[in-house]
């Protein structure tokens, strides 16, 4: 059973900085990859998709990669942001399609 | 519809009772899940539908729980003899052929 496991729980970064947030899966079959932000009450907001013959997307001053041999994927935020505060959701779509697997999130706070 | 819609927004009810919460999906939009999100955690998928019909319904916990989706576009969760431990945040999402994900804003759900 696919397990997704986000470092660190939560974060708490001074405005500029450029950090890294970790997920990492107990599958290495992993297919298509989507990270998301999600605001305190709110609903998730698609940020970024790596299909699975992708290595990384970009996004603005977002970059998320995919080491499939590993397990592991990487999300980059470059100069950061009061506004980038929020949780960072992970997802891995399970082998048979038919649903996104989540980790439990990265808490970012940016202070300004 | 531009995004994903779910009615109602807050849902407060008595143990024991019945509830039904509704998911508009992105027109479009063949493929549909409905996910449970509890406090601290990263949302749990509960079902999936593609077109009409309930493709993988592994993730509904029990027999109380439901899921239609009739004319392959609205979509209604279906909650039979409420009890507290159902009190969560119920997301829908759609997506096209099960590629990116998109999220509703979700329908908070209290049973006292």
């Amino acid at each position: 059973k696919q397990e997704v496991t986000q470092i660190p729980a939560a974060l708490s970064v001074p405005e500029g900085e450029n950090l890294v947030l970790n997920c990492s899966f107990t599958d290495s079959a992993i297919y298509n990859l989507q990270w998301f932000r999600q605001d305190p009450g709110k609903g998730l907001t698609s940020l970024l998709l790596i299909q699975s013959s992708q290595r990384e997307q970009t996004s603005g001053r977002l970059n998320a990669s995919l080491d499939k041999s590993s397990g592991r994927s990487t999300l980059y935020i470059a100069a950061s942001q009061p506004g980038d505060s929020a949780t960072y959701l992970c997802a891995n779509l399970n082998q048979a399609g038919t649903a996104l697997i989540f980790g439990k999130g990265t808490t970012l706070s940016v202070s300004s | 519809g531009a995004g994903v819609s779910q009615t109602p927004s807050n849902k407060v009810t008595e143990k024991g009772k019945y509830v039904e919460l509704r998911c508009d999906p992105i027109s479009g939009h063949t493929a549909l899940y409905w996910y449970r999100q509890s406090l601290g955690q990263g949302p749990e998928f509960l079902i999936y539908f593609q077109g009409t019909g309930a493709a993988d319904d592994s993730g509904l916990p029990n027999d109380r729980f439901f899921a239609v989706r009739p004319e392959g576009s609205v979509s209604t969760l279906k909650i039979q003899r409420t009890e507290r431990g159902d009190s969560a945040v119920y997301l829908c999402a759609s997506s096209l052929n099960t590629g990116e994900l998109f999220f509703g804003e979700g329908s908070r759900l209290t049973v006292l």
